[in-house]
Formats: structure tokens, sequence, C-alpha cells
């Protein structure tokens, strides 16, 4: 069973700061993904970032970069210089992994962390 | 290329009815998941297609069921709504690793 904690509930942050958003999983899969989505006030579900289990460089998108500690099953989330418009909640999931190095299953999500930044 | 995409939007029902949602993927995505989201219980995985087949399953009642096309295209049916089956339904599909969901669809059961 895997299972992703996130301990924040909430974070806050001052425009052009940076922010590190806190995510530990546990799973008893050899391969997997880890996932970071950002979910605004209107719902919608927005994919920010990708870490396979296997990868030895540490995922970056733009502003997004993702520590993965392996060994300590951290999957943290950084954002650098916070816009106003990065307020929202952030889930951190993972999933299984094929062979292949196809993700594939369900994705199990943590309880999010609400991130608001201020002017 | 165009996103996932749900209909309806919105939605506003009484207990006992039923409800069909349905949600297109992304050109060329043949895995389709539903997930319902909720204050309470966070994210929950319902179900995940593939070409046509249930490829797993979460842990709902069959009261919760879904069926997937040929051409990708998944609906999600929920009959007998109860009251706590409110809550925003979320389809995501997928081509190798992330998940891309669409806008949700908001079911409110009075």
């Amino acid at each position: 069973a895997q299972k992703i904690t996130q301990t924040q509930p909430g974070m806050f942050v001052q425009e052009k700061e940076a922010v590190t958003l806190d995510c530990t999983y546990d799973t008893s899969d050899q391969s997997y993904g880890l996932f970071w989505y950002k979910q605004p006030s209107s719902g919608e579900m927005i994919f920010l970032i990708y870490q396979g289990s296997y990868d030895e460089q540490n995922a970056t998108e733009g502003r997004y970069s993702l520590n993965f500690q392996k060994a300590r099953k951290s999957a943290n989330l950084v954002i650098s210089a916070s816009q106003l418009g990065d307020s929202a909640m952030y889930f951190c999931a993972m999933r299984e992994t094929n062979a292949g190095g196809t993700s594939y299953g369900k994705l199990t999500f943590g309880q999010g962390t609400i991130l608001t930044v201020h002017p | 290329k165009a996103g996932v995409t749900q209909t309806p939007r919105y939605l506003i029902k009484t207990r006992g009815q039923q409800v069909t949602l349905s949600c297109s993927p992304i050109s060329g995505h043949r895995s389709v998941s539903w997930y319902q989201q909720t204050p309470g219980q966070g994210l929950q995985f319902l179900f995940e297609y593939f070409s046509e087949t249930q490829r797993n399953k979460g842990n709902f009642p069959g009261r919760f069921s879904g069926r997937q096309f040929s051409n990708s295209r998944s609906e999600m049916n929920v009959s007998t709504l109860e009251l706590g089956d409110s809550a925003l339904y979320l389809c995501a599909s997928s081509l190798r690793h992330e998940q891309f969901f669409g806008p949700g669809t908001r079911l409110t059961v009075l």
C-alpha cells in the first residue's frame, strides 16, 4: 500500500521569496513516480512536476523543483520566486511504475498544503 | 492540443436519483481515471479504465460504476444518490507518467 504524508496544513510566504512544501511517502513498490499538483480555488488539478524513483537528478520545471531524497522517502516541492498566483492548495501524490517506466494505477494523494503568498 | 473535458460542470440532484458524468480525455490518451474529492476524505480513487477495460477499482460501493468507449471517452454513473455523494468528481487521462485532470464536475445532492 502507498501512503503520502503532508504535514503542513498551511504555509505562508512573501512574494518573490522561495518556499518548500514537505512531502514524505511510504511504499513497498520498487519502482514508483512522485508528482506534485496545484489546485486553485477553481478546482482544477494542475500538474506541476514529476520524479521517477530511479531518476538520479532532481526534477525541475521552471520555478518548481523537487528535492528527492530516496533514503528518507521525501519528495519536497520547492517554489522559487513566489508569485501571488501561486496561492493555492498543493498536493503531493505517487503512482506505481512498471519495468518500462510507465506509470499505472491510481494516484495516491496526500491531504494537501494550502499556500498563501503575501504581497 | 485540447485538455481533458468534463461535462456537466455543475449538477444538483436529490437523494435517490441517479447521475451520469462524462469525461473526454486528451487525444491519444487511452487511460482514464476518476477521483472523488470531498473536504473530509480528500481525494479518493474511484476507478481506472484502459482500452475499454476497467483496470483498477477503488473502495467504493457498487452504486458507483463506469465505462469507457472505443474512442477513450469515459462515463461514470452513480445510482441511488446519497447526501454523502456530494463532491467534486475529477477525471484524469494519462499517456505515460502524469495524469492530466479535467476541470471536474461539482455534484450537489439535496
